[in-house]
């Protein structure tokens, strides 16, 4: 069964400085990988996702995505953190043709500094 | 716009209780899904179903229980509520097919006393 790590709990950046939130995958065929993220007291608003195609995805809010098929990643940028950008972030991989059976990392608290 | 909607933001309940969740959907979709979220172990599926009146288990099942009997709505029920059963649960929807974006509820945050 596929799963996946966020090795970061909780990282903290500087409004205006750059992004980055690693996942990793484990999954022995092509993925569906989802990134995710929950603002305080919400539920999880899918930010972008990798299906086929061009490895860079973009998506909302500015934010984009490289798969590494070699390194099991599909790392989270943004070149600009904005303080509205402090959240929970989860990485999500399912199977290609099950993707009932989504598996969820522990999530990357990102806080932004002033 | 999409829209997933769950009764109770806030439930407080005692052990031994019965709870009910409720989720509905507004976007005809046939997949629904019930997940808990913890810190620090993201979110853990419970059960989920792909049509009315079908239901499938996923990773944790064990004392919960579930029922569609609607296509637009899906219960998450707890028997007999244990204080291992506190946490964040999250209702989501998606239609059928490989690229159906999963669509999220704002969660329900249950404490049992």
């Amino acid at each position: 069964a596929q799963s996946v790590t966020q090795p970061d709990i909780h990282i903290t950046v500087s409004e205006g400085a750059s992004l980055e939130l690693r996942c990793n995958y484990s999954y022995g065929a092509t993925p569906y990988l989802f990134w995710y993220v929950q603002s305080p007291g919400q539920g999880l608003q899918l930010l972008l996702k990798y299906f086929s195609g061009d490895t860079l995805v973009q998506g909302i809010k500015g934010f984009e995505a490289e798969f590494k098929r070699s390194q099991s990643s599909f790392n989270l940028r943004k070149p600009s953190v904005h303080w509205s950008d402090a959240a929970e972030y989860f990485c999500a991989v399912a199977a290609l043709g099950n993707n009932n059976d989504m598996r969820f990392g522990a999530g990357t608290r990102l806080t932004v500094k002033p | 716009d999409v829209k997933v909607t769950q009764s109770s933001r806030y439930l407080v309940k005692r052990t031994g209780e019965k709870v009910f969740l409720e989720c509905v959907q507004d976007m005809d979709h046939e997949n629904m899904f019930w997940y808990r979220q913890d810190p620090g172990l993201g979110l853990r599926l419970i059960y989920f179903s792909y049509d009315v009146k079908m239901k499938e288990k996923g990773d944790i099942p064990e004392g919960y229980s579930v029922s569609r009997e609607k296509k637009e709505r899906f219960s998450l029920i707890l028997e007999s509520a244990s204080t291992n059963q506190t946490s964040m649960y999250l209702c989501a929807s998606r239609r059928t097919g490989p690229l159906g974006t999963q669509y999220f509820g704002p969660g329900t945050r249950l404490l049992v006393l």
